[in-house]
């Protein structure tokens, strides 16, 4: 399966803490995506790094790509009780929109 | 700029039936996608168009099928629908050009008794 793979699958931390949600694929990318789900509801654009590019910030939002390794890393610093949601990363490759999807990661914040 | 809309947010159907979804992409996009989410498969690609042009299909049977119009807005159409097509499924569109992130909508809920 080309499916890509995130661990760990539930992390459940404290309001304040650190979360950090990991990332491996299988096939060359031109860029990783990182999405957040609220229960219910569609997918939330979080962050794009190109293959080319090994961190990218965005607010509380750190993500690093390792394409030697296949795999990437999403950090959520000092988080909330809001950011509680599911993680997923996607990548996608050649002219096509197409994008593969980890089975994400379920972040519990604990306030 | 409004986002990516879908109608409608939920539908019940039954076994046999068919059901067409909608969706319409964010000003300018002309590329839309399509997904399917369920608790046992996680998200998988159905789709993508690109200027009223099929780009790229994913691993489903032919009873799914979709097609996009001149002003970018697509639709998705499943015959014969059957349980297992319960599911979530996501429209997204993204900007002409190469690594444009794509934008989703909030999904229609197709439940089948």
């Amino acid at each position: 399966s080309q499916q890509g793979e995130e661990d760990p699958q539930a992390l459940s931390i404290q309001e304040g803490e650190n979360a950090t949600m990991n990332c491996s694929y299988k096939t060359s990318i031109n860029n990783l995506q990182w999405y957040r789900q609220n229960s219910g509801r569609g997918l939330v654009h979080l962050i794009l790094i190109r293959s080319n590019e090994r961190e990218k910030h965005s607010g509380r939002l750190r993500v690093t790509l390792d394409t030697s390794k296949k795999s990437s890393s999403l950090l959520i610093t000092a988080s909330r009780a809001a950011d509680t949601a599911s993680y997923f990363c996607a990548y996608g490759g050649g002219g096509s929109e197409k994008l593969v999807f980890g089975k994400g990661t379920k972040l519990t914040v604990n306030p | 700029k409004a986002g990516v809309t879908q109608t409608p947010r939920y539908l019940i159907k039954t076994r046999g039936q068919q059901v067409t979804l909608s969706c319409s992409p964010i000003s300018g996009h002309r590329s839309v996608s399509w997904y399917q989410q369920t608790p046992g498969q996680g998200l998988q690609f159905l789709f993508e168009y690109f200027s009223e042009t099929q780009r790229n299909k994913g691993n489903f049977p032919g009873r799914f099928s979709g097609r996009q119009f001149s002003n970018s807005r697509s639709e998705m159409n499943v015959s014969t629908l059957e349980l297992g097509d319960s599911a979530l499924y996501l429209c997204a569109s993204s900007a002409t050009g190469t690594n444009q992130p794509q934008h989703f909508g909030d999904g229609t809920r197709l439940s089948i008794l």
